[in-house]
């Protein structure tokens, strides 16, 4: 298994640009969700997902789009991106259920920076 | 709200010493706790996971207790060594969702 992919690994975006930042998982979890790290503010949670079709907001989700039309890929978009969006992304992955499959699997990131 | 709290931001020891990482949180109504290790410019690597039923768990020299009722985790590293040096995170999740809130780290630097 390749786990939790993340693409691109790096990017750099001038502001009011768009993107999107791709993060497939090939465990078959039901449930994934999207992070980004900052200095000094540790990962908050932008948007998260229990399954296909079904996604919800973190703590952080503005500015960010997101939609599951699959288990495996969970894509995040930028729709018109500022320098405060500069952040390391990480996208993760678990299964559903209780008990030890809650367990979270972490993608590599993308390092983002908008000038 | 839930907040995490790692003391101290960051740890300086020899070789072969044992230590101890802490983890507090304000609500004690965890669904889990998970560790997590981060290298330089890397992901994160999960290191273990103590349900919110549990007290503590093993994986080698990695040892995490759970106390909910005073709100805090520790991470003990026996014998430690240069590859032990690293970013150690503490994460709680309050549901089955996956939902984590982390700590800001604690950054470890095992000296030869």
């Amino acid at each position: 298994n390749a786990g939790v992919t993340q693409t691109p690994k790096f990017q750099v975006l001038k502001t009011g640009q768009s993107m999107t930042l791709q993060c497939a998982q090939d465990m078959n979890h039901e449930y994934m969700s999207w992070y980004r790290q900052d200095p000094g503010m540790g990962l908050r949670l932008i948007h998260y997902s229990v399954g296909a079709g079904i996604t919800d907001q973190g703590e952080v989700p503005n500015g960010y789009n997101v939609s599951r039309s699959t288990t495996e890929d969970f894509p995040l978009r930028l729709l018109s991106a500022a320098p405060s969006q500069t952040s390391v992304y990480f996208c993760a992955s678990k299964k559903a259920g209780g008990g030890a499959v809650n367990e979270q699997f972490f993608g590599p990131g993308t390092r983002l920076t908008v000038l | 709200k839930q907040e995490v709290t790692q003391i101290p931001a960051a740890l300086s020891v020899p070789e072969g010493e044992n230590l101890v990482l802490n983890c507090s949180f304000t609500d004690s109504a965890i669904y889990n706790l998970q560790w997590f290790r981060q290298d330089p410019g890397k992901g994160l690597t999960s290191l273990l996971l103590i349900q919110s039923s549990q007290r503590e768990q093993t994986s080698g020299r990695l040892n995490a207790s759970l106390d909910k009722s005073s709100g805090r985790s520790t991470l003990y590293i026996a014998a430690s060594q240069p590859g032990d040096s690293a970013t150690y995170l503490c994460a709680v999740g309050s549901s089955n969702t996956g939902k984590l809130i982390f700590g800001q780290g604690t950054t470890l630097q095992v000296k030869p």
